[in-house]
């Protein structure tokens, strides 16, 4: 079975641009969470979507913003980028339903560079 | 709000000794804990769980962790460390009913030497 996948892996943008990052689960994981980690702050929790829906938010501006499609595969935008943004931004699927367990997949991330 | 800390920000330990990596947690309610790992450039590896049951849990790769109500400590713990046990590791928890959004705690490095 095919992994998380993360698109791009890479990607360097200046201040003021915007970014689009791609997700797509492990087949059958119909929750997908986002995270962002940074040296300074550590993991912190963007959004998590279950059947296209936003199920939960953490503390980020409206900059950030994300979608589930209806084949599962995710979606996060960052408008406006700033220095501040960047950083590993990862995505995890859960193979259960409504009831998470918390035992989530992991991508290998996307690396953001805002210049 | 649910909380994590990690007191230590590097552990080192010599390959063959057991090792211990710390965790104390702050949430309403009952407590659903987590041990991540994440190796260089990689995403994090699900290590193991906490949810309700014996407050001793066994994971991956001869891994297990203690659960600890009255102390609010979910310590990870390794009989016999490997030099490829060498990761940034991870706790984290939730509420019951917080969905997937974990709080992580800064990590800790665990380097084993030979």
């Amino acid at each position: 079975k095919a992994g998380v996948t993360q698109t791009p892996r890479y990607l360097i943008k200046t201040r003021g641009q915007q970014v689009t990052l791609s997700c797509s689960p492990i087949s059958g994981h119909r929750s997908v969470s986002w995270y962002q980690q940074t040296p300074g702050q550590g993991l912190q929790f963007l959004f998590e979507y279950f059947s296209e829906t936003q199920r939960n938010k953490g503390n980020f501006p409206g900059r950030f913003s994300g979608r589930q499609f209806s084949n599962s595969r995710s979606e996060m935008n960052v408008s406006t980028l700033e220095l501040g943004d960047s950083a590993l931004y990862l995505c995890a699927s859960d193979p259960t339903g409504r009831t998470n367990t918390g035992e989530l997949f992991f991508g290998e991330g996307s690396r953001l560079t805002v210049l | 709000a649910q909380s994590v800390a990690q007191p230590e920000d590097q552990v080192n330990v010599a390959e063959g000794n057991p090792l211990t990596v710390k965790c104390t947690y702050s949430v309403s309610g009952n407590p659903y804990l987590f041990w991540y790992v994440q190796y260089p450039n990689r995403g994090l590896q699900f290590l193991l769980k906490y949810i309700t049951g014996d407050n001793l849990v066994k994971g991956s790769y001869g891994f297990e962790a203690e659960f600890n109500k009255s102390q609010t400590s979910f310590h990870l713990k390794k009989p016999s460390a490997l030099v490829s046990d060498s990761a940034l590791y991870f706790c984290a928890v939730r509420s019951a009913g917080g969905g997937n959004k974990l709080t992580f705690g800064t990590g800790t490095q665990l380097k084993v030497e030979l």
